[in-house]
């Protein structure tokens, strides 16, 4: 089955770009998707690509998605002490037919420095 | 329109005994997962519910079941409960014809 890496943390100071990065393993993933989960929250969707895209742009968040390398990365601009948080990635396998079951990775906590 | 709705929002019982969260979806959602979210096993997936049917359901034993009403508000119940059923409870429903899913607060149960 499909399987979703993040690295577990990252620390930046305010003010400068964060990347979290995030490797999938079914190519035939169709749906590519960033949440954020702040403490005692449930996950908040950031943004998602589909897999015929390479890059999205929504504000201060940045998609690129490298379907060779089955890598995707959410850049975040100017990052503030508020996108402290845990951020997910999600892969939706296209070969899950009918079925929604998105597999999830482990999240990359995100520590901003004021 | 009103996000997904869980109650009640934090639960403490002790071992054995039973459990029953439910979960209100955004309106006109039809589809509604459930997920159990723990530091050592991240997000894993319970089960899927559409239009009251169990589409998919997840790698946990049998003392999790769920349900969805007519109105599409689902409830999952965990029975006997054990110290390692501790965790957050998370609902997320999703439009039909839509790969995008939306998540409530959670449910956080402590099992003493």
């Amino acid at each position: 089955g499909e399987d979703v890496e993040q690295s577990l943390f990252l620390s930046v100071r305010e003010g400068d770009s964060s990347v979290i990065n995030c490797t999938y393993t079914d190519s035939s993933s169709t749906y590519l998707y960033w949440y954020k989960q702040e403490p005692g929250a449930g996950l908040q969707l950031l943004t998602y690509i589909f897999s015929n895209m390479d890059m999205k742009q929504d504000q201060r968040l940045t998609v690129l998605l490298n379907k060779k390398d089955k890598h995707l990365s959410l850049r975040i601009a100017d990052t503030q002490t508020g996108d402290s948080a845990i951020y997910f990635c999600a892969a939706l396998s296209g070969a899950s037919g009918g079925s929604y079951i998105p597999t999830f990775g482990r999240g990359t906590s995100l520590i901003v420095h004021p | 329109k009103a996000g997904v709705t869980q109650t009640p929002r934090y639960l403490i019982k002790t071992r054995g005994q039973q459990v029953t969260l439910s979960c209100s979806p955004i309106s006109g959602h039809r589809s509604v997962s459930w997920y159990q979210q723990t530091p050592g096993q991240g997000l894993q997936f319970l089960f899927e519910y559409f239009s009251e049917t169990q589409r998919n359901k997840g790698n946990f034993p049998g003392r999790f079941s769920g349900r969805q009403f007519s109105n599409s508000r689902s409830e999952m119940n965990v029975s006997t409960l054990e110290l390692g059923d501790s965790a957050l409870y998370l609902c997320a429903s999703r439009p039909e014809y839509q790969e995008t899913q939306y998540f409530g607060p959670g449910t956080r149960l402590l099992v003493l």
